[in-house]
Order: structure tokens, then sequence, then C-alpha cells
């Protein structure tokens, strides 16, 4: 069966340090890979998605980056936080064809201080 | 563009019956989904409609009118543990597959 583990599930950061969020998938194999945010009480914001290796498509110019170093493997990083950069993270993977679930990874609620 | 609506809130009794609606404008799309979220938690999925009509899974049950342009989720039996954010969105038609997300509609059961 295919699993989606991310991690930290919290992390208190201050203003202006760097950030790596990481996002693993078992059981599968060239799944599309997807970053969303969500604030309090709102959506989910697509950040990245990414549907291959290397391959990494933004939807929301910001402070933030991705990125895809192996077929299961999605990161989000940034150089330098910001405060609006707090939020729930959400990492998720979903087959790349017509009419399947998108999964989720337990998410990170991410605190810049 | 798509734009999907979803009432912000909603309140239900305990054992009662709840109907979560969700309304879009979109040109083109392929399924919609419902997901639930407890609060500090990730989205699970619930259900999935192609085509209208309504799709049964025990308690709950999703419904699509795309001529009318809009679904709904029916919650049948209300538990407490249903308390939460249900989010309705759709799958695109661009060869990403991606989901288009609503805001989502809490809610609250009272016993």
């Amino acid at each position: 069966s295919q699993t989606i583990h991310q991690w930290p599930a919290t992390l208190v950061q201050p203003v202006g340090s760097p950030l790596s969020l990481e996002c693993t998938v078992e059981g599968t194999s060239n799944p599309n890979l997807y970053w969303y945010r969500q604030a309090a009480g709102r959506g989910l914001q697509l950040l990245f998605y990414s549907v291959g290796i290397g391959q990494i498509s933004s939807e929301v110019p910001q402070n933030l980056s991705a990125s895809r170093p192996q077929d299961r493997q999605f990161i989000l990083s940034s150089k330098k936080l910001l405060l609006s950069d707090s939020g729930f993270y959400l990492c998720a993977w979903k087959a790349g064809r017509m009419n399947t679930e998108a999964f989720f990874g337990q998410g990170t609620r991410l605190t810049v201080v | 563009g798509q734009n999907i609506d979803q009432p912000t809130e909603m309140t239900a009794t305990e054992g009662a019956i709840v109907q979560i609606n969700c309304t879009y404008q979109t040109s083109g799309f392929n399924g919609l989904f419902w997901y639930q979220q407890h609060a500090g938690e990730a989205p699970t999925f619930l259900s999935y409609n192609v085509l209208d009509g309504l799709e049964e899974k025990g308690r709950f049950s999703s419904f699509l009118s795309r001529s009318k342009g809009y679904s709904y989720l029916l919650l049948k039996e209300l538990q407490m543990k249903d308390s939460a954010s249900y989010l309705c969105a759709l799958q695109g038609m661009d060869s990403n597959y991606q989901l288009i997300w609503g805001a989502g509609t809490k809610l609250i059961i009272k016993p």
C-alpha cells in the first residue's frame, strides 16, 4: 500500500532563517507531488507541483522554492523565512491520471517568529 | 477560470442529517471530490463524482449535477466525530490533473 511521510509535524523558526520540509512517498512510482499551504480557516493554496524528477511548477510567486531530487521525494525550502510564511503546509501525492484522489501527509505547522 | 463556493460554517445536531453544498463556475472538469479535514490534521478523501447522480458510501453520500453546477455532501446519523471541515475540489481538465479546492465548510455538531 502507498504511504506518504512528511516531517517535521511542527516547527518554530525565527525570521530570516532557512527552511527545509521534506516529503517522501512509498509504494508507488512516478507520482504527481504537491505542496500546499493552508491559512487558518481557509482552503488549500497550491504552492508547487511536480510531475517528475527535476520538474517543478510554481503556482504562486513567493519566498519559497521546491525541489524533487528523487522520484518519491519532494522538498520545500526557503533561504530566509518571513513572518507571512507561517501556516500549515501539506504535501500530497496523486497518481498521474484522471479521477484519482490525492493523499496527504500529516502536515507541518510552521510558525515564524 | 474556476471558482468554487461553499458555506463557511454550518451547525447540526447529533443524530440528524446535514447537507453541505458546493457550487462552482468552470468551463469544464473531470470529477468532483469531497474531503474531510479535522482541525490541525490533513484532509482525508471521502468520495468523488464523475457522472451526475448520487454516490453513497455508508453514512456519507455525494451528489453531482453538472447542468446545475453544484454538488452536495450528505451526512446522515451525525456523530460528534463528524465535526470537521469539508472540502470540495474539482479535478481540472489540464494534463496534470490538478485539484482546485474550495475554502471548505466548517461543520459543528452539537449534542
